[in-house]
This record gives C-alpha cells, sequence and structure tokens, in this order.
C-alpha cells in the first residue's frame, strides 16, 4: 500500500530564517506531487504541483520554491520567511489523470 | 466565479439525524468528484469519490452527482458526534492534474 511521509510534523522559525519542508512517498512510482497550505481556518491553497522529475508548476507567485529531486521525492523551500508563511503545509499525492489525492499528516509552521 | 463552492456552515444535525452537504463548480469538463473529512488540526482525509451522474453508497455515505446542474452532494445517514468535523468538497477537470478545492463546510453533529 501507499504511504506518504511528512517532516517535521511542526516548526517555529523567525522571520527571515531560510525553510525546507520534505515529503516522501512510497508505495507508488511517478506519482503527481503536491504542496498545499491552509492558513487557520481557511481552505486549501495550492502552491505547486509536479508531474516528474525536475517538473514543477507554480500556482501563486511568492517566496516560496519547490523541487523535486527524485521520484517520490518533493521538497517546499523558502531562502527568507514572512510572517504571512505561517500555516499548515500539506503534500499530496496522486496516480495522476482522474484518480484521487491523498494527503500526508502536515507540517504546522508559525513564523514569529 | 469560484471553481468550487461550499456553504461554510457551521451546519448543525442532531445524531442520528441525516446530514446534507452539498457542493457546486463552476467547470463543465470537470470529471471527477471527491469528497473530504478534515478533523480539526490534521490532514484531510478521502471518504467519497463519484465519477459519474447519480448516487454512490459506501455505509453511512451517499455522494450524488448531477453533472447537468454541476452539483455534487454529501449525504451522511445515521450521523455520529465522530462525524464532526469540515468537509471539502474537491473537482479534476480531464484536460490536467489540478485539484480545485471547496473551502469547506464545519459539520457538528449534536449528541
Amino acid at each position: 500500500s501507499q504511504t506518504i511521509h511528512q517532516w517535521p510534523a511542526t516548526l517555529v522559525q523567525p522571520v527571515g530564517s531560510p525553510l525546507s519542508l520534505e515529503c516522501t512517498v512510497e508505495g507508488t512510482s511517478n506519482p503527481n506531487l503536491y504542496w498545499y497550505r491552509q492558513a487557520a481556518g481557511r481552505g486549501l491553497q495550492l502552491l505547486f504541483y509536479s508531474v516528474g522529475i525536475g517538473q514543477i508548476s507554480s500556482e501563486v507567485p511568492q517566496n516560496l520554491s519547490a523541487s523535486r529531486p527524485q521520484d517520490r521525492q518533493f521538497i517546499l523551500s523558502s531562502k527568507k520567511l514572512l510572517l504571512s508563511d505561517s500555516g499548515f503545509y500539506l503534500c499530496a499525492w496522486s496516480a495522476g489523470g482522474a484518480n484521487e489525492q491523498f494527503f500526508g499528516p502536515g507540517t504546522r509552521l508559525t513564523v514569529l | 466565479q469560484k471553481e468550487v463552492e461550499q456553504n461554510s456552515g457551521p451546519l448543525s444535525v442532531p445524531e442520528g439525524a441525516i446530514a446534507s452537504l452539498n457542493c457546486t463548480y463552476s467547470d463543465r469538463v470537470s470529471q471527477s468528484f471527491f469528497w473530504y473529512r478534515q478533523y480539526s488540526g490534521k490532514s484531510p482525509e478521502l471518504i467519497m469519490s463519484i465519477y459519474s451522474n447519480g448516487d454512490k453508497e459506501d455505509g453511512r455515505f451517499t455522494a450524488q452527482l448531477n453533472k447537468a446542474s454541476q452539483y455534487v452532494s454529501l449525504l451522511i445517514r445515521d450521523s455520529q458526534p465522530s462525524d464532526s468535523a469540515t468537509y471539502l468538497c474537491a473537482v479534476i477537470r480531464n484536460t490536467g492534474n489540478q485539484f480545485y478545492f471547496g473551502t469547506g463546510t464545519s459539520l457538528t453533529v449534536i449528541p
């Protein structure tokens, strides 16, 4: 069966510090991978998605970037965090096409 | 116009009642439709998917799809306090890999 991991689970970072969040998927190959952010009490905001290694589509221009160095690894980064980057970051995968999407446990980021 | 729209609620139903959650979508080429449940502080979990017009039942859950009206709903029978959560509707077009999520409906089941 497929599993999706994210780490860390929680993170508290000062404004201006760098960020690296990692997501890995097990039990499948060539998944579509997604990064979402959910601000407190808000809906899901799609940040990036990837259909293959090195292929990244950005949905919202901001100070975040994403990379996919391996087939089942997706990384979200920032060089300098802003207060507005606080939120619940969710990684998800799907098999592509019309298939459903499955979420990881999430990383709760607080920028102080 | 938003791709997917849901009433934010909150929706309150007594234990044992039927909870009805509704969702409309804007793009007629939408192909697949999903319902997710999200408990407070947790990530969304898939509870139902539906691809063709009509009803699909899974235990206490029934998803209903009407493509002509661009409407998808979720019925929860015999609602339990453990069903209290936010329910997210999602659609995917047949032209791409991007999911569109509604903002969610908060459901509270009162014991």
